[in-house]
């Protein structure tokens, strides 16, 4: 079945530090990927997404590609802010593998100091 | 604006009680999610629906009923037999089933 990896959190960072978030990710077919961030208390944004093998998402200085061969798209920021802390989902669609939902990751706390 | 309102923000409940969590649509979504989650913890899908009148279980449905009468909302309802209620509830929709979701700003139920 479809699945999503991420690393284990919580990661800490200092400001202006660049940050990777690790995700990896297993479907029958060929996925949309995407990453959702959730700030404390609210609900999940849809950060970026990629719908095909090398395509780049990018949002608010965040970047990640599509990447088939290692079958990945880790989360890349160069110089992260305190108000990057929050909680990062990976997330995957696999609609032409047969699935109606979205599998997701099990989210990775960012905490960014001044 | 578009998007998905979930009300209340804040609910509290005694034990043994009924409980109806509200989410709201305007975007012309067809497909609409209701997940749990927990206190550090990923998200886990209770329903789902792609269209009106149908709905289908996720991975925790026990406990738990919804109903899609309109295309704009999808009301749950967490019943007494649900075990462990306390949570924070998401709502989200999607333009089609299986495409990105959009999410609201969720429910935070307590019950005691």
């Amino acid at each position: 079945g479809n699945s999503v990896t991420q690393m284990e959190g919580p990661v800490t960072l200092s400001e202006e530090a660049f940050l990777t978030i690790n995700c990896t990710y297993t479907a029958t077919g060929y996925p949309s990927l995407f990453w959702y961030v959730q700030y404390p208390g609210e609900g999940l944004q849809l950060l970026l997404k990629a719908t095909k093998a090398d395509d780049k998402g990018s949002n608010k200085g965040f970047e990640a590609t599509y990447r088939k061969e290692t079958t990945s798209f880790h989360l890349e920021k160069g110089s992260v802010q305190v108000s990057d802390s929050a909680v990062y989902f990976c997330a995957l669609s696999d609609l032409q593998g047969g699935s109606e939902k979205l599998v997701f990751g099990k989210g990775t706390k960012l905490t960014v100091n001044p | 604006d578009g998007g998905i309102t979930q009300s209340p923000k804040y609910l509290f409940r005694k034990e043994g009680q009924n409980v109806t969590l509200s989410c709201e649509q305007n975007l012309n979504h067809d497909a609409m999610y209701w997940y749990r989650q927990d206190p550090g913890q990923g998200l886990r899908l209770i329903y789902y629906s792609q269209i009106v009148n149908d709905f289908q279980k996720g991975d925790i449905a026990e406990g738990y009923s919804v109903s899609r009468e309109k295309k704009e909302s999808f009301p749950l309802t967490v019943t007494s037999a649900q075990k462990n209620p306390t949570a924070f509830y998401l709502c989200a929709s999607s333009v089609y089933r299986g495409l990105e979701q959009y999410f609201g700003p969720g429910t935070r139920l307590t019950v005691t």
